[in-house]
């Protein structure tokens, strides 16, 4: 049973457009939510990271935005770049108590040029 | 400054065989855990270690333990290996054990089970 899920496997954009990369979850109890790059021969590197209570967290050409009435959120990357060509996994957990990350199955992102 | 280190970075066992990995945390981040990547999948929680002390295991067998030691760094063993124990096994280290300490995870040990 898939706590977090990723429905795309893959996804190609062209540089200098949106990608757009999207998470559901099932746990209305998770309250914090993570996404992490992973580039091949490397382990995971954190991104950005956004709380329930708000519904959009920035940082350069990224952004998160979470729904929760949809449990749903989504990583925007504006202007995408080749460099930003990897899996993206997105992360749940609980910030009360001791949980550990949930993740999903990633998502492969190609930036074209 | 040295980043999470883990040790080997490939192995290769046969079935029944035990395994060792080894986890060195960056300095001064007292957390550490261990994922377990299959392919095709994220990673998936097996434990967590704070202060040389158990502080969260997944749904994993018995035949998978580890222990973190006075300097912080960590090892995981699978016993009577099997098959579908290849993967590539992540270690993570943070700060604290909080939520909120954003984890950072080593290149990982692939390890084959033939």
């Amino acid at each position: 049973d898939q706590q977090v899920k990723q429905n795309s496997p893959s996804l190609s954009v062209q540089e200098g457009r949106i990608s757009i990369l999207n998470c559901d979850y099932t746990n209305s109890m998770f309250d914090y939510f993570l996404w992490y790059k992973k580039y091949p021969a490397e382990g995971p590197t954190f991104l950005i990271s956004i709380s329930s209570i708000k519904d959009k967290n920035e940082d350069g050409r990224f952004t998160v935005f979470l729904n929760k009435s949809a449990k749903h959120l989504s990583l925007h990357i504006v202007p995408s770049q080749p460099g930003d060509s990897a899996v993206y996994f997105c992360a749940a957990n609980l910030l009360s108590g001791n949980t550990p990350l949930v993740f999903g199955k990633g998502t492969r992102l190609s930036v074209i040029a | 400054d040295a980043g999470v280190t883990q040790s080997p970075t490939h192995l290769i066992k046969t079935r029944g065989q035990q395994v060792t990995l080894r986890c060195s945390p960056i300095s001064g981040h007292k957390s550490v855990s261990w994922y377990q990547q299959v392919l095709g999948q994220g990673p998936q929680f097996i434990f967590q270690y704070y202060e040389k002390e158990e502080r969260g295991r997944g749904n994993f067998p018995d035949r998978f333990s580890a222990r973190q030691f006075p300097n912080y760094s960590s090892e995981l063993n699978v016993n009577a290996l099997l098959l579908g124990d290849s993967a590539l096994y992540l270690c993570a280290s943070s700060l604290e054990q909080g939520a909120w300490d954003i984890q950072y995870f080593g290149a990982g040990t692939r390890l084959s089970v033939l």
